[in-house]
């Protein structure tokens, strides 16, 4: 079965550092893969995800990701947070499973972000 | 309306009540999920509709009962539920493709409180 792992419960950086969080899956093929930020009260919005070609995604509000399939990682980046960046963020693999999409989802991980 | 819609967006109950949860998307797709959001614990998949048809039960209680009346529509109807059924429930909505996977739109999600 696939498994998604986001090692980093919570992530402290300052306003203007570079990001970095991780994302680890086990699976026996290449997955899909995506990311998702949730903000206080809201539902998961998309970040960017991965079906196939070009290993490094951009998405929105800045963030990429680049998939390596040799460390089976899919981490997510920003060069430059803003304080309206924090939020919880979730990594998800999307294998084919009976013709259905049936994610599984990592725990998450919670960015603060301070002045 | 755009996106997927969740009502109510708060909800109190108590443990012998009767209460429906209600989610509808304007966005053409066709299928639909019913998540939990408990606090330190991972997003659990608990429903699955693709085409009106449930297609996933994670072995959810039968105190929670889902309904697909049509692609647009989805509910989670609740009785005799738990405290620790309390948590945020989120319905998200995708567009299965033919061999291939779509990422998920949620909503905003009901926030329910069983005292």
């Amino acid at each position: 079965a696939q498994s998604v792992t986001q090692p980093d419960i919570h992530i402290t950086v300052s306003e203007g550092a570079s990001l970095e969080l991780r994302c680890n899956y086990s699976y026996g093929a290449t997955p899909y893969l995506f990311w998702y930020v949730q903000s206080p009260g809201q539902g998961l919005q998309l970040l960017l995800k991965y079906f196939s070609g070009d290993t490094l995604v951009q998405g929105i509000k800045g963030f990429e990701a680049e998939f390596k399939r040799s460390q089976s990682s899919f981490n997510l980046r920003k060069p430059s947070v803003h304080w309206s960046d924090a939020a919880e963020y979730f990594c998800a693999v999307g294998p084919l499973r009976g013709g259905s999409y049936i994610p599984t989802f990592g725990r998450g991980t919670s960015l603060i972000v301070h002045p | 309306e755009t996106g997927v819609t969740q009502t109510p967006r708060h909800l109190v109950m108590g443990m012998t009540n009767k209460k429906s949860l209600k989610c509808e998307q304007h966005l053409g797709h066709n299928a639909m999920y019913w998540y939990k959001q408990s606090a330190k614990k991972p997003l659990e998949l608990m429903f699955v509709y693709s085409l009106e048809e449930r297609v996933e039960n994670n072995s959810v209680p039968s105190r929670f009962s889902p309904e697909c009346p049509n692609s647009s529509h989805l509910f989670l109807h609740l009785h005799t539920l738990q405290p620790e059924d309390s948590a945020l429930y989120l319905c998200a909505s995708s567009q299965e493709l033919a061999g291939g996977l779509n990422e998920q739109f949620f909503g905003p999600g009901t926030r329910l409180t069983v005292l």
